[in-house]
């Protein structure tokens, strides 16, 4: 079975300072890939982040990357310079290689950056 | 810029009424996936579809029927509307083999009364 586990409900961090997001999985699967979401109060899921599973360096896009330590199933998201503008909840998500077109979601976490 | 459209933001209905949720996606993508939203529960895979009229059920069909007759179009449909589906309902989509993601939609906010 697959899992994903958001163990931080809610998060602070001051504006400019930088944040982790824990994610931890679970899954038989060879071969899985692992998503990081960001939903604002809007509503919308904004694509953050993505890292495969046998993708040797831990991903990056701009302020955004992925701590992927594979022997510890942990797909951490670090926001580095928080900005007002990263307030939003952030999903964690996973998608295996035997059911390739189904995810996985973490419960979330909510993330207040202060000013 | 690519979008799949979510027709309505908000939905107040009553108890017992059907109702259908629309969405569209222009990117020919080939999977399209409906999805609850919850406090402290993430999302919960409701039916996807990776093809015209092909369906699976995901973890919480119950309740829920879908539609698939058209590649760029995928509807929920709440066969008799209860409180308990009361919930934020997202569109998704994705193509079927490479390293992408879900594109959502913006999401309908039901409410049954």
């Amino acid at each position: 079975a697959q899992k994903i586990t958001q163990t931080q409900p809610g998060m602070f961090v001051q504006e400019k300072e930088a944040v982790t997001l824990d994610c931890t999985y679970d899954t038989s699967d060879p071969s899985y890939g692992l998503f990081w979401y960001k939903q604002p109060s809007s509503g919308e899921m904004i694509f953050l982040i993505y890292q495969g599973s046998y993708d040797q360096q831990n991903a990056t896009e701009g302020r955004y990357s992925l701590n992927f330590q594979k022997a510890r199933k942990s797909a951490n998201l670090v926001i580095s310079a928080s900005q007002l503008g990263d307030s939003a909840m952030y999903f964690c998500a996973m998608r295996g290689s035997y059911n390739f077109n189904k995810f996985y979601f973490g419960s979330g976490t909510k993330l207040n950056v202060k000013p | 810029d690519v979008k799949v459209t979510q027709s309505s933001r908000y939905l107040v209905k009553r108890t017992g009424e059907k109702v259908f949720l629309e969405c569209v996606q222009d990117m020919d993508h080939e999977n399209m996936f409906w999805y609850r939203q919850d406090p402290g529960l993430g999302l919960r895979l409701i039916y996807f579809s990776y093809d015209v009229k092909m369906k699976e059920k995901g973890d919480i069909p119950e309740g829920y029927s879908v539609s698939r007759e058209k590649k760029e179009r995928f509807s929920l449909i709440l066969e008799s509307a209860s409180t308990n589906q009361t919930s934020m309902y997202l569109c998704a989509s994705s193509l079927s083999r490479g390293p992408y993601g879900y594109t959502f939609g913006s999401g309908t906010r039901l409410t049954v009364v």
